[in-house]
C-alpha cells in the first residue's frame, strides 16, 4: 500500500519552463513536507505545511497543502538547471507520528 | 552548520556477512531513523528509535536487522546476515521533535552492495 502517489513519476523541461508536481493520497496527514534529493546523497529539507489550505514560497517554489490535508503541490517557476533532482512528499498521517515518503518526481531541466 | 554523518560511504560485502551501518545524529537531537533507498525507488522506512528503544518499525525491519545507541553519539544499523536484496543506500535521520514539527535531517547515505 502506497501512502503518497506522486505525479508525475518523470519530467523533463527546458529552462525557464514553469512545472507543476503533485502528492495525492486517500489519507489525512497531518503535516506534508517536500524534500529534494540529489545522486548520491540524502534527501534535504525544503518546507514544511501543516494548515489545511496553507502556501509557502520559497524563492521560485511554491508549496500548497490541500483544504482536505490529503494533497499537496510544488510548483516551480522559471526553472533552473540547478532544480534538477529527485523531489520526494513525505507527510505524518493522523493515524501515527512517522513519516512516509512519496513515490518520487524526478525532474531534469535541461539548460 | 550541524549535520548528520555516516559512514562507510560504501559497503561491498559477500551474501551472508553481517554489516554495520553507523551513524553520528546531531548532537542535541533525540529522535533517530534509518530509512533504505533501493535504487531507483522510493525511500522506504525502516525503523525510529527514541529514548533508547525502538519506537516503530516497518515490515521491512524483520528479525535480520537491529539498532543500536552503543553510546551518547552513535546509532547503528545491523544487518545479521546480507540478502542480495538489502543492496541499497541507507539513510539515517535525525529529529529534535516528534510528529508535526519533527523535522528529519538526513546523512549522506551509506550504499550497500551485497554480492
Amino acid at each position: 500500500t502506497q501512502l503518497l502517489e506522486q505525479s508525475p513519476q518523470f519530467l523533463s523541461i527546458q529552462e525557464g519552463e514553469n512545472l507543476t508536481v503533485y502528492c495525492n493520497s486517500s489519507s489525512v496527514f497531518s503535516s506534508l513536507q517536500w524534500y529534494r534529493q540529489e545522486p548520491g546523497e540524502g534527501p534535504v529539507l525544503l518546507v514544511t505545511v501543516v494548515t489545511g489550505g496553507e502556501v509557502k514560497k520559497l524563492k521560485r517554489l511554491t508549496f500548497q497543502f490541500g483544504d482536505a490535508r490529503k494533497d499537496s503541490s510544488l510548483h516551480i517557476t522559471a526553472a533552473q538547471p540547478g532544480d534538477t533532482g529527485l523531489y520526494l512528499c513525505a507527510g505524518v498521517p493522523n493515524t501515527g507520528n512517522q513519516f512516509y515518503f512519496g513515490t518520487g518526481t524526478s525532474l531534469t531541466v535541461i539548460p | 552548520e550541524p549535520e548528520v554523518t555516516q559512514t562507510p560511504s560504501h559497503q561491498v560485502t559477500q551474501m551472508g556477512q553481517e554489516v554495520i551501518l553507523r551513524c553520528v545524529p546531531i548532537s542535541n537531537h533525540l529522535y533517530f531513523y534509518w530509512y533504505r533507498q533501493i535504487l531507483g525507488q522510493k525511500v522506504e522506512f525502516l525503523v525510529s528509535f527514541y529514548n533508547n528503544e525502538i519506537s516503530e518499525k516497518s515490515e521491512i525491519f524483520d528479525d535480520q536487522f537491529s539498532v543500536e545507541r552503543p553510546d551518547g553519539s552513535n546509532f547503528t544499523l545491523k544487518i545479521r546476515s546480507t540478502k542480495l536484496e538489502d543492496s541499497a543506500m541507507y539513510f539515517c535521520a535525525s529529529s529534535r521533535d516528534r510528529g508535526v514539527a519533527g523535522e528529519l535531517f538526513f546523512g549522506e547515505g551509506s550504499r550497500l552492495t551485497v554480492l
